[in-house]
């Protein structure tokens, strides 16, 4: 199993362009999410998919818009990048295990929009 | 909301000396508890979780139990490595929540 991977690793914008943050995971998770880290505030959830076809807005989804088509794949789109979407941005996927959940995370995209 | 607090770094200890890392939290159902581990450049990997009032999770000489009356999961470890140096992140969630809310993260480097 490769996990979840996310492409590309590093990425520069300049503000108002747009580009696509890819994520795929191969354990037929149904759970997946994004992510963006910034210092001193942990990771916050920007948006969510509980199931292809199924997206949900998380804590900060302001700027991004998210399509979930197959099981396997969940992008991130940003539509005109703002300096203010400089970020750490992580996929995960999870399952559901008893009572709980496993969340497994992908390696992370380092974005700067200058 | 849900939330969790985790206390402020960055910490910096010798090898082989002890490690705590305090995270209270605050939440309306039951929750999960985790602690994840972040190396320089990855994504975060889960170090460990507990699920229920007094759990203890424990994984790679790391422990952390589930206080419920102190809404508390400290992590803790007895002689630390300079391979430990990392960022840990406490986070929560509740089973009917699509949410795991996150510390800001402890950043730990250990000198040899």
């Amino acid at each position: 199993n490769a996990g979840v991977t996310q492409t590309p690793k590093f990425q520069v914008l300049k503000t108002g362009q747009s580009m696509t943050l890819q994520c795929a995971q191969d354990m037929n998770h149904e759970y997946m999410s994004w992510y963006r880290q910034d210092p001193g505030m942990g990771l916050r959830l920007i948006h969510y998919s509980v199931g292809a076809g199924i997206t949900d807005q998380g804590e900060v989804p302001n700027g991004y818009n998210v399509s979930r088509s197959t099981t396997e794949d969940f992008p991130l789109r940003l539509l005109s990048a703002a300096p203010s979407q400089t970020s750490v941005y992580f996929c995960a996927s999870r399952i559901k295990t008893g009572s709980s959940y496993e969340q497994y995370f992908g390696p992370g995209t380092r974005l700067t929009v200058t | 909301g849900d939330s969790v607090t985790q206390m402020e770094g960055p910490v910096t200890l010798s090898e082989e000396a002890f490690l705590t890392i305090n995270c209270t939290y605050t939440a309306t159902g039951y929750p999960s508890l985790f602690w994840y581990v972040q190396y320089p450049g990855e994504g975060l990997q889960l170090l460990l979780k507990a699920t229920k009032a007094d759990d203890k999770g424990s994984n790679k000489g790391f422990e952390a139990t589930y206080r419920k009356e102190t809404t508390s999961f400290h992590l803790e470890k007895g002689s630390v490595q300079v391979s430990d140096s990392a960022v840990y992140f406490c986070a929560l969630t509740t089973y009917n929540n699509n949410d795991m809310r996150f510390g800001a993260g402890t950043r730990l480097t250990v000198k040899p």
